[in-house]
């Protein structure tokens, strides 16, 4: 079952601009992942941020985790026209599980 | 990171037959992983697949349905049983990362379409 929400659904922004997308969850997580997919094909890993992270940075990735509000936000900063994809948070309860994924953000960047 | 790759890469199929699809990893992995992507939406997890074992399936999905097969740390079928329209999906596995590492890695996916 889906476990998390992401809002928005769909978000269409300028090249250049910051593109925030945010995932809430239901049950305690042990870590939570952000991945990327282009036009309904394999995932792509993104950035995990452990359940006692605040905040994690990778290059253009910022994410951010709020275990008291089960919810975490993804920012990609100076967006670029190859950003444009589906954006899926995941989140796993630790040991031999597969993952929860929230609905999944679209973003489409505006050359 | 692992490289994996699945066969078909897409395929329609007739309503009331069946579909396996393979799923291949370029090192040898303990779990792997199936999951179902329908159209516009997002991924749900059918069942994980320890070498050895039998599957251990999800909520909703049954071994009747969705049998799973793993004869090796490597390799993973998925077969699609009985195929209905609503079967039409994109399934995908995925791995663990090494080292005790929680991230998941994919294979490109097999869309299938049931006609």
């Amino acid at each position: 079952s889906q476990q998390g929400e992401e809002d928005p659904q769909a978000l269409s922004i300028q090249e250049g601009e910051n593109a925030t997308m945010n995932c809430s969850y239901k049950t305690s997580i042990n870590n939570l992942q952000w991945y990327r997919q282009n036009s309904g094909r394999g995932l792509v890993h993104l950035i995990l941020i452990r359940s006692n992270e605040r905040e994690k940075h990778s290059g253009r990735l910022r994410v951010t985790l709020d275990t008291s509000k089960k919810s975490s936000s993804l920012l990609i900063t100076a967006s670029r026209a190859a950003d444009t994809a589906s954006y899926f948070c995941a989140t796993d309860r630790g040991g031999a599980d597969g993952l929860t994924f929230g609905k999944g953000t679209h973003l489409i960047i505006q050359p | 990171s692992a490289v994996i790759s699945q066969k078909p890469s897409r395929d329609i199929c007739q309503r009331g037959t069946s579909l396996t699809i393979q799923c291949q990893v370029d090192s040898q992995v303990t779990m792997m992983f199936w999951y179902r992507q329908q159209p516009g939406q997002s991924l749900t997890l059918i069942a994980t697949a320890n070498q050895g074992s039998e599957a251990t399936y999800e909520s909703g999905f049954v071994i009747d349905k969705f049998p799973i097969s793993r004869p090796n740390l490597t390799f993973s079928t998925l077969t699609v049983s009985n195929m209905s329209p609503e079967d039409s999906s994109i399934y995908l596995c995925s791995v663990d990362g090494s080292g005790g590492s929680y991230e998941q890695y994919f294979g490109p996916g097999t869309r299938l379409t049931v006609t």
